[in-house]
């Protein structure tokens, strides 16, 4: 049962690189969407995707880019990388009818 | 959109005892999910217990039981027996259970520390 796989677990990058972080889930689960974690703020929604081809903003989208080309796969790009990108990063699915979702074990990005 | 709010930053518990966490939310609707979610040191997410908003009686798992009030849109933990293991942070969320874009709206969490 792998359930959410994320990819890289630990990355640092310089200030302008890009990256793209993976995500990936075989319970064919129509919802994905990336969060990220900071100190103090909780679960902030990135971007989600309600199916392939269907993308949609959260709460903080900027410097970031997602694609939605299969049901299992959800990367995450970012463009240009700043110092305020450093977090932790959740990829999580859900059903469209279901009420738990399944997280991924988060990816650590730091940009120096 | 709904917000979740988590009052307490971090708390402490003395093992074996019993310590509850608070959470509030804001919403408008009537039919939707609440959760708790303990995310240990290793950082990935678990599941703890969820709570259907229609069902009038508290869910309990196991030393993990909730305080359900609807109308006053509060949704607190209560965790028995306090053990090590349950040193974590602690997310309340929320998730609409109509519509078709149902997102799961996050607290700023609750950190539990568990002293031996």
């Amino acid at each position: 049962n792998a359930g959410v796989t994320q990819t890289p677990k630990f990355q640092v990058l310089k200030t302008g690189q890009s990256m793209t972080l993976q995500c990936a889930q075989d319970m064919n689960h129509e919802y994905m969407s990336w969060y990220r974690q900071d100190p103090g703020m909780g679960l902030r929604l990135i971007h989600y995707s309600v199916g392939a081809g269907i993308t949609d903003q959260g709460e903080v989208p900027n410097g970031y880019n997602v694609s939605r080309s299969t049901t299992e796969d959800f990367p995450l790009r970012l463009l240009s990388a700043a110092p305020s990108q450093t977090s932790v990063y959740f990829c999580a699915s859900y059903r469209n009818s279901g009420n738990t979702i399944y997280f991924g074990e988060g990816s650590w990005l730091t940009v120096v | 959109a709904q917000t979740v709010t988590q009052s307490q930053p971090e708390m402490s518990v003395q093992e074996a005892e019993t310590v509850t966490l608070s959470c509030t939310y804001d919403t408008s609707e009537s039919d939707y999910y609440l959760f708790w979610y303990k995310q240990p040191p290793s950082r990935q997410m678990i599941l703890v217990i969820r709570q259907e908003a229609y069902k009038q009686q508290n869910a309990t798992e196991n030393r993990f039981s909730v305080n359900f009030q609807k109308a006053a849109k509060s949704f607190s933990l209560k965790i028995s027996d306090s053990q090590l293991g349950d040193a974590a942070m602690y997310f309340c969320a929320y998730r609409s259970a109509r519509g078709n874009f149902n997102k799961f709206y996050f607290g700023s969490g609750t950190k539990l520390n568990v002293k031996p």
